[in-house]
């Protein structure tokens, strides 16, 4: 029943690896997204796919690169990971079209670099 | 640029008392859509209230309502009874309609309902 899904939740790993969280929403959506909550607990949006169309790129490192194989999935592929990624990693989704504009979020991944 | 700015970091009340966090935001958009989203402890993300900007009928859910005054930019969540449960973090989001519709969040206050 779980609508948006990630894995890991927990991800600790060292400086310079290369890591992935992986996301899932099965409430049929066309728009999923990636938000970064850092150690203030200030949430940012990172990226934004719309039937894995990206429309929304931040300002993020090109060492971020999200990828939407299909509409129900949404994967962030960290690399040469760095102290400052250290971070909660949302996923959310929404339907275009409907008119509520909710997001629902995933549980998060806390990813630690050390 | 769309900013959205809580000014309290902090806040606590008693269970059963009623309290009210502010939020103000910056946008020259006439139509967007503000929420309130609550991260307990568990750091799930959780909707508690939506406003579309088009109503002047402030929105309720249960306990929860919000005080939108839109040429003031002004969107305050007011929790009656508070349990609890509430206790967790709120932030206040904006999205607005036209463009690349980004969700932008407040910096959130951390709630902590005392027994």
């Amino acid at each position: 029943d779980t609508a948006v899904s990630q894995t890991p939740k927990y991800l600790v790993t060292q400086m310079g690896n290369d890591k992935s969280i992986k996301c899932e929403q099965n409430l049929g959506h066309d728009t999923m997204y990636w938000y970064k909550q850092d150690s203030k607990k200030f949430l940012k949006i990172m990226f934004s796919y719309n039937n894995k169309e990206l429309i929304i790129n931040e300002t993020v490192p090109n060492r971020f690169s999200p990828k939407s194989p299909d509409k129900a999935h949404l994967n962030l592929h960290i690399n040469s990971l760095e102290l400052g990624d250290s971070a909660v990693y949302f996923c959310a989704s929404s339907q275009s079209g409907l008119g509520d504009y909710e997001q629902y979020f995933g549980p998060g991944t806390r990813l630690t670099v050390t | 640029a769309q900013t959205v700015t809580q000014s309290q970091p902090e806040m606590s009340v008693q269970e059963a008392e009623t309290v009210t966090l502010s939020c103000t935001y910056d946008t020259s958009e006439n139509n967007y859509y503000l929420f309130w989203y609550k991260q307990p402890p568990s750091r799930q993300m959780i909707l508690v209230i939506r406003q579309e900007a088009y109503k002047q009928q402030n929105a309720t859910e249960n306990r929860f309502s919000v005080n939108f005054q839109k040429a003031a930019k002004s969107f305050s969540l007011k929790i009656s009874d508070s349990q609890l449960g509430d206790t967790a973090m709120y932030f206040c989001a904006f999205i607005p309609l036209g463009g690349a519709q980004k969700l932008v969040f407040g910096q959130g206050t951390r709630l902590t309902i005392n027994p």
